[in-house]
C-alpha cells in the first residue's frame, strides 16, 4: 500500500540536542511538506520541497533544517536553535500540482524537556 | 484575524444527528480542503473543492467562492465520526502553501 511514513511516533530529547524526524513516502509525489501543529492553532508550515535537491522556507522555518536527496524522503531536523520545538510534527506529500490533495503521515510528537 | 476561521470549535451530538460544521475565509482562494484528524494524530483528506457541492458516503461539502465559505455537512453521524474537522485553503498569492483552521472537535455519543 502507498503512503507516507513518518518515524518514530515518539521521540524525547534534552533541550540542546538536535534531532531528526523521519518521513518517508512511496507515492511517487514531487512535493513534500513539514508542518508544526500546536494545542488550538492551525498547522504551520515549516519547510516545503517540490523537487529532489531543492526545498524553500515556509511560515516558521527558524531552528529547523531539512533535506532531499531522494524523492522518497524528506527528514527534517530539530536543531538546538528552535526556542519551543515541543509539538506535533505532520508530513505531507503531493503531486506537483497545485490542484492536488495532500496525504499526510501519522505524525511524530517530539517533546523536549 | 486568521485567515480561515472555523465554527463551532467544539460540537457534541448524539448518535444519527445531522451535523454541519463552517469555514470561512478572507483570502482568494484557488481550493478548499476538509480534513480529518483522528485522536492517533494521523491526518485523512476528505475532500478539495474549488466550486459547488462534492459527496462521498454521508460526507457532502458545499463551498460558495463568492461569499468566502464553505460547509462540510455528516448526514447519520456515528461515534466513529469523532474527530477533528480542519479546513484549509489554498490561497491564489502562495500557491503551494495552505492555510489552515484551527479545527472542529466533533464528538459524537451513542
Amino acid at each position: 500500500d502507498g503512503g507516507i511514513t513518518q518515524s518514530p511516533k515518539y521521540l524525547f530529547r534534552k533541550e540542546g540536542q538536535n534531532v531528526t524526524l523521519s518521513c518517508e513516502q512511496n507515492l511517487n509525489h514531487d512535493a513534500m511538506y513539514w508542518y508544526r501543529q500546536d494545542p488550538g492553532q492551525g498547522l504551520r508550515l515549516i519547510y516545503y520541497s517540490q523537487i529532489v535537491n531543492d526545498f524553500q522556507k515556509g511560515d516558521i522555518a527558524e531552528g529547523y533544517s531539512v533535506s532531499r536527496e531522494k524523492k522518497e524522503s524528506f527528514p527534517l531536523t530539530v536543531t538546538s536553535a528552535q526556542k519551543n520545538p515541543t509539538a506535533f510534527y505532520l508530513c505531507a506529500s503531493s503531486i506537483a500540482s497545485v490542484a492536488s490533495p495532500l496525504h499526510f503521515g501519522n505524525g511524530t510528537r517530539l517533546t523536549v524537556t | 484575524k486568521n485567515e480561515v476561521e472555523q465554527s463551532p470549535q467544539n460540537l457534541t451530538a448524539q448518535e444519527g444527528e445531522f451535523i454541519t460544521i463552517n469555514c470561512s475565509y478572507s483570502v482568494g482562494i484557488s481550493a478548499l480542503h476538509w480534513l480529518q484528524q483522528h485522536p492517533g494524530g494521523g491526518i485523512v483528506s476528505l475532500f478539495m473543492l474549488s466550486s459547488g457541492k462534492k459527496k462521498h458516503g454521508r460526507l457532502i461539502a458545499t463551498i460558495n467562492i463568492q461569499e468566502k465559505h464553505s460547509s462540510l455537512h455528516i448526514t447519520a453521524s456515528h461515534p466513529r465520526d469523532s474527530a477533528v474537522y480542519i479546513c484549509a485553503v489554498r490561497s491564489i498569492q502562495g500557491a503551494q502553501k495552505l492555510v489552515f483552521g484551527q479545527g472542529t472537535r466533533l464528538t459524537i455519543n451513542p
